[in-house]
């Protein structure tokens, strides 16, 4: 079963950091990696989508990196601000049968202060 | 505008008691889910359809049951056998992609508890 860890868990930095959240996963066999958000309450919002073909995806201040063989991804926020803070979860999808299936890290909660 | 529409936002159940929580989507999406989540967890499977009038298990079925007669619905029930329905539920809904380039969407919750 694919296992998915997130870390760190919280997150706490003041406007204007480079960020770093980190996912790593146990089976490398996937479609894709999933970077998404959630704020307090809410459902998940989608911010980057890596196909098992990619290294990297990019928007705007975002940019997600995979790597297969090791089992990792990574979502770089640059020059951080007060809106983005909220919870951060990554999820794997693994194909075949079981196609569009998601396996969630727990989130890495952020809080970037003025 | 296209999306996931769950309601009711907030739900109640009084023990022994069935609730049904909705989700619709108009994204015309062949795949939907429902996702539990309690705090500080991440998401977890509980049932998914990637077709209408099919849909499998996820890894906490027990205690709830779907249906999938229409594409845009796909309700989920919590049922009195399950004993810890307190949680924040999720749908969401997709496009099957056999080249994994295609993202989940979520609606925005129904939050349960029990009375």
């Amino acid at each position: 079963k694919q296992e998915v860890t997130q870390i760190p868990a919280a997150l706490s930095v003041p406007e204007g950091e480079n960020l770093v959240l980190n996912c790593s996963f146990t089976d490398s066999a996937i479609y894709n990696l999933q970077w998404f958000r959630q704020d307090p309450g809410k459902g998940l919002t989608s911010l980057l989508l890596i196909q098992s073909s990619q290294r990297e995806q990019t928007s705007g201040r975002l940019n997600a990196s995979l790597d297969k063989s090791s089992g990792r991804s990574t979502l770089y926020i640059a020059a951080s601000q007060p809106g983005d803070s909220a919870t951060y979860l990554c999820a794997a999808e693994k194909g075949g049968s079981t196609l569009g299936r998601l396996y969630f890290g727990r989130g890495t909660q952020l809080t970037v202060w003025p | 505008d296209g999306g996931i529409t769950q309601s009711p936002k907030y739900l109640f159940r009084k023990e022994g008691q069935n609730v049904t929580l909705s989700c619709e989507q108009n994204l015309n999406h062949d795949a939907m889910y429902w996702y539990r989540q309690d705090p500080g967890q991440g998401l977890r499977l509980i049932y998914y359809s990637q077709i209408v009038n099919d849909f499998q298990k996820g890894d906490i079925a027990e205690g709830y049951s779907v249906s999938r007669e229409k594409k845009e619905s796909f309700p989920l029930t919590v049922t009195s056998a399950q004993k810890n329905p307190t949680a924040f539920y999720l749908c969401a809904s997709s496009t099957n992609s056999w080249t994994g380039d295609q993202p989940q969407h979520f609606g925005d919750g129904t939050r349960l508890s029990i009375l």
